[in-house]
């Protein structure tokens, strides 16, 4: 079965220092890869998503990237946190035969300080 | 542009109750998805269904239900009998490979 995770489960991290935010996938092969941030009140914002190795599709610009370095990891990151930039960040993946449901990790609550 | 809106925010029902989420999307596609998350106090969101825009049956799964209407852009969830366990934000979403995520409903089922 597939499972997915993401690490670490909280981080309180200073304005201007950097991030970083992995998420794995095991189980499967070649899944289209997605960040999505929700911030209080609930609404998820897609940042980034993948299709393959190298290749990332930015939603909204901001202060934020993400790397695919391999099949089944995605890295989100920044070189300086804004306040703004706090919340819970979840990572998702479907598979990349036809159009299926995302199934999500369990995210990483972020406070920028 | 693709959009969903759940209009309801907040939803509080007393456990055994019936409660019907609501969704409404816009999409100028012919062929779409329609999606239905739950996200318990842990975060996690859950996936609970998924439906393409060429089939309008009415699905059920134990307690829950799901009601297409595509005339009137509508994709309701209904819960039978509630408990406490269903307490949650439920998300309503829409789309192919990327996807657009209502804004939630919370659902507070009281004991």
């Amino acid at each position: 079965s597939q499972t997915i995770h993401q690490w670490p489960a909280t981080l309180v991290q200073p304005v201007g220092s950097p991030l970083s935010l992995e998420c794995t996938v095991e189980g499967t092969s070649n899944p289209n890869l997605y960040w999505y941030r929700q911030a209080a009140g609930r609404g998820l914002q897609l940042l980034f998503y993948s299709v393959g190795i190298g290749q990332i599709s930015s939603e909204v610009p901001q202060n934020l990237s993400a790397s695919r370095p391999q099949d089944r990891q995605f890295i989100l990151s920044s070189k300086k946190l804004l306040l703004s930039d706090s919340g819970f960040y979840l990572c998702a993946w479907s598979s990349d035969r036809g159009v299926t449901e995302q199934y999500f990790g369990p995210g990483t609550r972020l406070t920028v300080t | 542009a693709q959009k969903v809106t759940q209009a309801q925010t907040e939803i509080s029902v007393v456990e055994k109750e019936d409660v019907t989420l609501d969704c409404v999307y816009e999409t100028r596609d012919t062929t779409y998805y329609l999606f239905w998350y739950k996200q318990p106090p842990s975060g996690e969101l859950v996936f609970l269904i998924r439906r393409n825009s060429f089939d309008e049956q009415n699905e059920i799964s134990g307690r829950y239900s799901w009601n297409f209407q595509k005339s009137t852009s509508s994709f309701n969830f209904t819960i039978t009998a509630s408990q406490v366990v269903d307490s949650a934000v439920y998300f309503c979403a829409l789309g192919y490979q990327k996807v657009t995520f209502g804004t939630g409903t919370k659902l507070q089922v009281i004991p």
